[in-house]
């Protein structure tokens, strides 16, 4: 089955420590890779995008995600959390064969960041 | 630049009874996505208008259906509505290769 897989629903962290919000994708999702954030209330917005070439994407907020092709994975790290980044993170690969926007996403990671 | 936006923001309806929401793309922008997200869960792709024709459709009922007009503004329309239709209506908007843009989207609550 097409699935992206997010292996935590909550991850609780202190302000200032290094986090990890892990994803992994089927091999028919395409390698076409997303993490997208959601504060309350709000819709989604773009963190990052996978589409080719180097890895390691980074983001303007300090995230950063690898691509994994032999782990089929697209972790999302940072290094320094702030109570900021506190939100829920959706982590999306493009449906192999599908629409371009047509995305299939994981059930979410709750990131709470305490002081 | 103005964004995506979406109307209503928050919608109560009974089993049964029929729904539009509404959505704006972000100016240039020429194609629309439509996703529910369900409490507690991911989106989940319904369908997509390019041009105004259905480019794309997940596995929903054919009682989601949709019109794209020729600002490319957008309409999702639910007929017959069942309590599982309860969620989050996302609509994106995006142009050729360029990443989805959300709007903040509609809560519908259904009776």
């Amino acid at each position: 089955a097409q699935s992206v897989t997010q292996l935590d629903s909550q991850v609780p962290v202190f302000e200032e420590a290094p986090v990890e919000l892990r994803c992994n994708y089927s091999s028919s999702v395409s390698v076409y890779l997303f993490w997208y954030v959601q504060y309350p209330n709000q819709g989604l917005q773009l963190l990052l995008k996978y589409l080719s070439g180097s890895t390691l994407v980074e983001s303007i907020n300090g995230f950063e995600a690898e691509f994994n092709k032999s782990q089929t994975s697209f972790h999302l790290r940072k290094p320094s959390v702030h109570i900021s980044d506190t939100a829920e993170y959706f982590c999306a690969g493009e449906n192999y064969g599908g629409s371009q926007g047509n995305l299939i996403f994981g059930k979410g990671t709750k990131l709470s960041v305490k002081p | 630049e103005t964004g995506v936006t979406q109307s209503p923001t928050h919608l109560i309806k009974t089993r049964g009874q029929q729904v539009t929401l509404r959505c704006s793309s972000q100016s240039g922008h020429n194609t629309v996505s439509w996703y529910q997200q369900a409490l507690g869960q991911g989106p989940q792709f319904i369908f997509q208008y390019y041009r105004e024709e259905e480019n794309g459709r997940g596995n929903f009922p054919p009682r989601f259906s949709g019109l794209q007009f020729p600002n490319y503004s957008s309409e999702l329309n639910v007929n017959a509505l069942e309590l599982d239709d309860s969620a989050l209506y996302l609509c994106a908007s995006s142009l050729g290769n360029s990443p989805l843009h959300f709007g903040n989207g509609t809560r519908l609550t259904v009776t």
